[in-house]
């Protein structure tokens, strides 16, 4: 079990808005610890999306956007895609985890 | 072009030992730290290990401390990740990943290998 949560699953009809969330805790996101968001097609490495909370990368569309309050996060993805479909990961850190360093346990975005 | 590449995966027996590389080229090395990130089939992503850009300090995940040593040669643009004592819950595709941002050593992951397969069975 991930120290950060996120949804197994969501799903999404084609130019549609979805939200995943990234639950953590006072020791990690709650902390003050900045929030960090990948996207992994099928069979492809993971991609950074979001870094910093809510920044993105050059050449990530700003159809994708993420936030942070309190202890949790969350990644947003408007006028959704058939491309969009793919694994979706927060990482962060935690002052309580050996080496800092940790992934929620992923999200499987459908687009139906 | 940034780019990281990893070797080294096979197919080791449990208990055995194998070295994982990470090539990077395209930037400058030794200002940035490099991770470990494996994914066991199926599963999700799992930090193994970090190592800053001096190669001065070292970070592992409770799995693997005390079985696994990363190392790095700037000379060579190249981390290295030697595992012993392999298991079967360690097979998994590893990859190695940069830090977004240099002489730091936690951060964003932006740019990821394309991976290695280790695969621990007997």
């Amino acid at each position: 079990q991930s120290v950060l949560t996120q949804p197994p699953s969501v799903s999404g009809a084609p130019g549609q808005r979805v939200t995943i969330s990234c639950t953590g805790s006072s020791s990690n996101i709650g902390g003050g610890y900045d929030v960090h968001w990948y996207q992994q097609l099928p069979g492809t490495a993971p991609k950074l999306l979001i870094y910093g909370n809510n920044n993105r990368p050059s050449g990530v569309p700003d159809r994708f956007s993420g936030s942070k309050s309190g202890t949790s996060a969350s990644l947003a993805i408007t006028g959704l895609q058939a491309e969009d479909e793919a694994d979706y990961y927060c990482q962060s850190h935690d002052s309580n985890v050996s080496g800092y360093v940790l992934f929620g346990g992923g999200t499987k975005l459908t687009v139906l | 072009e940034v780019q990281l590449v990893e070797s080294g995966g096979g197919l080791v027996q449990p208990g055995g030992s194998l070295r994982l590389s990470c090539a990077a080229s395209g930037f400058t090395f030794s200002d940035y730290a490099t991770n470990w990130v494996r994914q066991a089939p199926g599963k999700g992503l799992e930090w193994v290990s970090v190592i800053s850009g001096s190669g001065g300090s070292t970070y592992f995940a409770d799995s693997v401390k005390g079985r696994f040593s990363i190392s790095r040669d700037n000379s060579k643009n190249t981390v290295y990740l030697q595992m012993n004592s392999l298991r079967a819950e360690d097979t998994a595709v590893y990859y190695c990943a940069k830090l977004a941002s240099p002489l730091r050593l936690f951060d964003a992951l932006d740019i990821w290998g394309q991976g290695t397969m280790v695969t621990v069975s007997s």
